[in-house]
């Protein structure tokens, strides 16, 4: 059984820009979650969506946004990238949200912003 | 507000020696307490997971001790192998609200020979 995968596994970008993540959860898997991961701010919780909708969201900007297909992939924007951005993006599936679903996770984006 | 406070930062531990590390909670909510492992280049997996109706749960050489009234838990990893060096971060949650995961603030183990 395939794993998550998250593409591209690496990106550079300029401050200002706006960048998409994507993120494919193992087959079967109707949530996917979003977090943030810096040496100085540790793994942070950006989002869940689950059957298309969002069910949950961190306490992060406007400027994050997110999104699910029916096929459950899931994508993640940055608009107005800040060099704070930098950081690797995790993306996580579950077959369910809520009660004592495992979460799989991806082996992340690397995003720097320059 | 951190809500999952993690220590230590680091630890070095001899081969064949228990590692040691402890998590502190304050939101009351929480009912499932995760650990992950996790290496360079490499997403978190999931190594053990305990819930709250249970003071203790061992798998293998990992094993959780859960203390409700003290809201804290702790990851002991016995015999110790240079395999175990990396990454670890304990997590909860409120399985009612969904899948979100709060982290604490993670500890690098590195075990010698």
């Amino acid at each position: 059984k395939a794993g998550v995968t998250q593409t591209p596994r690496y990106l550079i970008k300029t401050r200002g820009q706006q960048v998409t993540l994507s993120c494919s959860p193992i087959s079967g898997h109707r949530s996917v979650s979003w977090y943030q991961q810096t040496p100085g701010q540790g793994l942070q919780f950006l989002f869940e969506y689950f059957s298309e909708t969002q069910r949950n969201k961190g306490n992060f900007p406007g400027r994050f946004s997110g999104r699910q297909f029916s096929n459950s992939r899931s994508e993640m924007n940055v608009s107005t990238l800040e060099l704070g951005d930098s950081a690797l993006y995790l993306c996580a599936s579950s077959l369910g949200s809520g009660g004592y679903n495992e979460q799989f996770f991806g082996p992340g984006t690397r995003l720097t912003v320059l | 507000q951190q809500q999952v406070k993690q220590s230590p930062q680091s630890l070095i531990v001899q081969k064949g020696g228990i590692s040691i590390i402890n998590c502190a909670y304050e939101n009351t909510a929480f009912d499932y307490f995760p650990w992950y492992q996790q290496f360079p280049g490499k997403g978190p997996a999931l190594l053990i997971a305990i819930r709250p109706d249970v003071s203790e749960k061992k798998e293998g050489r990992f094993t959780i001790s859960f203390n409700k009234s003290a809201k804290q838990f702790s990851l002991h990893i016995m015999d110790s192998q240079p395999g175990d060096s990396a990454t670890y971060f304990c997590a909860a949650t409120a399985t009612g609200g969904g899948n979100k995961l709060t982290f604490g603030t993670g500890t690098q183990l590195k075990v010698e020979l």
